[in-house]
């Protein structure tokens, strides 16, 4: 089982749907949790950092934990076509362990 | 404030060749993270040094090596270059362990 597991999608919505990406983890003994934009052929962006269970909400993105399953999302509200790109979820273990990221497009 | 700096922003090489990348973390920051992308896939972990020290490694062969300075900026060296190692290599930077981590824009090398 990989430690961190995402739906690679393509995930394709239109401008303005609300947008849920998901991950699950397998070991209960990670703590922090990050979501990360890429786009083509750039680094990845870190978009949030989140420490326990919960919400946590920048502007029009909302990351949620949920240790007691092992299940972590982003949700992107009003979505953007500038929202395209891969979304990355990461924790932390030994090392940073990172999914194999979901491909979102947003069309106009 | 300058994020994570990497050097150079792409490279082509012949296979068989050695190759070295560079990296300089945000400022404050003493941890660097080396990863490969190859296309299409997701981050596979090279590399992690921190205060100089290398402190875990990923599955990756022995002619993948690095080292980190002095003032945190680091290098990765891959020696006896094949076409597979064609990707684009991310260093990421952090305050330590347990902390959100920063990633440059990549070295995007070509193999050929």
């Amino acid at each position: 089982q990989k430690e961190v597991e995402q739906d690679p999608g393509p995930l394709s919505v239109p401008e303005g749907a609300i947008v849920s990406l998901n991950c699950t983890y397998s070991n209960s003994a990670f703590q922090y949790f990050m979501w990360y934009r890429q786009y083509s052929r750039k680094g990845p962006e870190l978009l949030m950092y989140t420490y326990s269970s919960g919400n946590k909400e920048d502007g029009r993105f909302t990351a949620q934990v949920d240790k007691s399953s092992k299940y972590i999302s982003l949700f992107i509200r009003d979505s953007q076509p500038s929202d395209s790109a891969t979304y990355l979820c990461a924790t932390y273990g030994q090392n940073f362990v990172f999914g194999p990221g979901t491909r979102l497009s947003v069309l106009p | 404030e300058a994020g994570v700096t990497q050097s150079p922003t792409h490279l082509i090489k012949t296979r068989g060749q050695q190759v070295t990348l560079r990296c300089s973390p945000i400022s404050g920051h003493t941890s660097v993270y080396w990863y490969q992308q190859a296309l299409g896939l997701g981050l596979q972990f090279l590399l992690w040094y921190d205060e100089g020290e290398e402190r875990n490694r990923g599955n990756f062969p022995p002619r993948f090596s690095g080292r980190q300075f002095p003032n945190y900026s680091s290098e990765l060296n891959v020696n006896a270059l094949e076409l597979e190692d064609s990707a684009l290599y991310l260093c990421a930077s952090s305050l330590g362990e347990n902390t959100e981590a920063f990633f440059g824009q990549g070295t995007r090398l070509t193999v050929v």
